[in-house]
């Protein structure tokens, strides 16, 4: 099972959007309604921030979305803000397996 | 909240086995839940180890499962990992997590703790 695909990086201006986008395959993203979507600020325990697609766990905020498409996921950040800049992974549940994608690095210009 | 915290040598020789124990506050394991070990590699993402249940129950990366032990100590309340046979590829960031079996998520990490594999 190979790694979710994600573009390496994404930037955006304060109060602007960025979308992340998370491909994988039929057996995986495609397959189940499981994507998962993790924050990394380096150093830290990464962030669960959408579950299930499109779910946000409490105290995350809604700016935070999660969609999917075929076998492609997205995460949008509305109205960045600098403590948006992170790392973010997504995932995904298989019958055999846990996958991860590559990860994105969101920098706020 | 929930706490999870890694512990372990951070420097294991190649061939040798890695072992790392997570210990869990705020929760205790014999209520439920699944516990997780996670890894990131100098450079590259994450990649799922191993789960384990209460009960005992356990989930294999089957990239990895050859190697791979994980157990549970509900009286310590901790769970841990041993990776035989290590080499250089096995160095990473070593994070241990709660899983969720109903949505197959992650809601809990530790912070993680680096182990290199070097002589």
């Amino acid at each position: 099972q190979s790694a979710l695909t994600q573009p390496p990086s994404a930037s955006g201006s304060p109060g602007q959007s960025v979308t992340i986008s998370c491909s994988g395959t039929s057996s995986d993203v495609g397959g189940y309604n499981y994507v998962s979507w993790y924050q990394h600020h380096p150093g830290n325990a990464p962030k669960l921030m959408i579950y299930e697609v499109s779910k946000r766990p409490s105290g995350v905020p809604d700016r935070f979305s999660g969609s999917k498409s075929g076998n492609t996921a997205s995460l949008t950040v509305s109205g960045l803000q600098a403590e948006d800049e992170a790392d973010y992974y997504c995932s995904s549940w298989t019958p055999s397996t846990y996958v991860f994608g590559t990860g994105t690095r969101v920098t706020v210009l | 909240q929930v706490q999870l915290q890694e512990s372990g040598p951070g420097l294991v020789k190649p061939s040798e086995t890695l072992s790392l124990t997570c210990t869990v506050s705020e929760y205790s394991i014999s209520s439920g839940y699944y516990w997780s070990w996670n890894r990131q590699s100098p450079g590259k993402g994450l990649e799922w180890i191993a789960t384990i249940n209460h009960g005992g129950s356990t989930y294999f990366n089957p990239s990895l499962k050859s190697r791979v032990t994980i157990s549970v100590d509900t009286s310590k309340n901790q769970f841990s990992l041993r990776l035989t046979s290590v080499t250089a590829a096995d160095t990473a960031v070593y994070y241990c997590a709660r899983y969720l079996a109903i949505g197959f998520y992650f809601d809990f990490w530790g912070q993680g703790t680096l182990v290199t594999v070097s002589s």
